[in-house]
């Protein structure tokens, strides 16, 4: 079983949606990551966080440590969030990933 | 401002051809990582370091080494590439396992 789970593995929405990512893990964990990956593969950090929520222009970032998820909103969606969304959590050993969440937005 | 660098976007090398894949960062971080990205699989981890000279095994570190002589400097190494090596490979660094990770671009390597 992974270690980090996202839910969904794909999704289409359509401009203006609320979006909202999932990710759960089973691991004792001191940070979680989100990162976004466009096409081309480069990846950029969005957010890490080991605690509460977190804000970023359209994006948020939320973790429950008791419950052992975190998710990722996006508000207001436009085409150019089209990406792969991924949650990785940092815990005893280096940066485990989850497979990764394909969102597109379609204007 | 480019803080992790990869030597080729894209790379076409042959079954059996020895691989250099190079990985330069300037942030002065001690920590180092390769990782290999395949659909459906996501990234897996094949080797890191955490100081020069030192290096560890990853979840999938068969086929591969790596060399870490400057601290600026990960290499990782095909010894004998093969058609299963195909894949997107990415480099990381980081100062701290609890702070940020900075990626380079990734390296596309088909193996033909």
């Amino acid at each position: 079983k992974n270690e980090v789970e996202q839910s969904p593995q794909n999704l289409t929405a359509q401009e203006g949606e609320f979006i909202t990512i999932n990710c759960s893990y089973s691991v004792g964990i001191s940070a979680l990551h989100w990162l976004q990956q466009h096409p081309g593969g480069g990846i950029v950090s969005l957010f890490m966080l080991s605690s509460g929520k977190k804000k970023h222009g359209r994006l948020i970032a939320t973790i429950n440590i008791q419950e052992k998820h975190s998710s990722l909103h996006i508000t207001a969606s436009h085409p150019r969030d089209s990406a792969v969304y991924i949650c990785a959590v940092v815990g005893n050993t280096p940066l485990v990933f989850g497979k990764g969440t394909r969102l597109s937005v379609i204007a | 401002d480019v803080k992790v660098t990869q030597s080729s976007r894209y790379l076409v090398k042959r079954t059996g051809e020895k691989v250099f894949l190079e990985c330069v960062q300037d942030m002065d971080h001690e920590n180092m990582f390769w990782y290999r990205q395949d659909p459906g699989l996501g990234l897996r981890l094949i080797y890191f370091s955490y100081d020069v000279k030192m290096k560890e095994k990853g979840d999938i570190p068969e086929g591969y080494s790596v060399s870490r002589e400057k601290k600026e400097r990960f290499s990782l190494i095909l010894e004998s590439a093969s058609t299963n090596q195909t894949s997107m490979y990415l480099c990381a660094s980081s100062g701290s396992e609890i702070y940020g990770y900075t990626f380079g671009s990734g390296t596309r390597l088909t193996v033909v």
